[in-house]
């Protein structure tokens, strides 16, 4: 069974930082991975979606990577901001039309 | 726009009073998903149909029905709603393909008292 597990669990750093967010899963026969943003009691918003042959996607501030063969993701935020506070969210799909296993995330908190 | 509409954002309920939770995407997606987020468990799927009339256990449906009638809406339904059901629901699509990732719903605040 597909485990999806992110590190750290919380972040707290000041602004204008470059900042790393880790994903790892324990099974590298994804279809695609995706990473979202997640504001305090609201809905899933989607930030980057990587397909299993790419290695890295990029929008804007954020770039994410996928490395399979390892089973790890990361995204990379750069120059970060107070409105990037937020919960991150890492999922995984298995196959084409399969369920997407998340992981716990990371809050993230930009302090002014 | 293109979005995945969930209907109500916020519920409060007593044990045992059936209730249904709407879903509803305007992208034409054949894909359809049920997630719970709890609190020290994440997201967990409940349902799924990957298309009209054909729907599908995730790894949480005790408790839970769906039905898919039709493409655009996937209702979510508690006949005998109970206090361990609390929680923050999502309803999510994508085409079945996967290659475009997946929408979410704004979310449901369900409390059953």
């Amino acid at each position: 069974k597909q485990e999806v597990t992110q590190i750290p669990a919380a972040l707290s750093v000041p602004e204008g930082e470059n900042l790393v967010l880790n994903c790892s899963f324990t099974d590298s026969a994804i279809y695609n991975l995706q990473w979202f943003r997640q504001d305090p009691g609201k809905g899933l918003t989607s930030l980057l979606l990587i397909q299993s042959s790419q290695r890295e996607q990029t929008s804007g501030r954020l770039n994410a990577s996928l490395d399979k063969s390892s089973g790890r993701s990361t995204l990379y935020i750069a120059a970060s901001q107070p409105g990037d506070s937020a919960t991150y969210l890492c999922a995984v799909r298995e196959t084409s039309g399969s369920r997407l296993t998340f992981g716990e995330g990371t809050q993230l908190t930009v302090n002014p | 726009e293109a979005q995945v509409t969930q209907n109500p954002r916020y519920l409060i309920t007593v044990t045992g009073k059936k209730l249904t939770v709407t879903c509803s995407q305007n992208m034409n997606h054949e894909y359809m998903s049920w997630y719970r987020q709890d609190p020290g468990l994440g997201l967990r799927q409940i349902y799924y149909s990957m298309n009209v009339e054909v729907t599908d256990k995730g790894d949480v449906p005790e408790g839970y029905k769906v039905s898919r009638k039709e493409k655009r809406n996937f209702p979510l339904i508690l006949e005998s709603p109970s206090p361990n059901q609390t929680s923050l629901y999502f309803c999510a699509s994508s085409i079945l393909g996967g290659r475009r990732g997946y929408t979410f719903g704004s979310g449901t605040r369900l409390t059953v008292v």
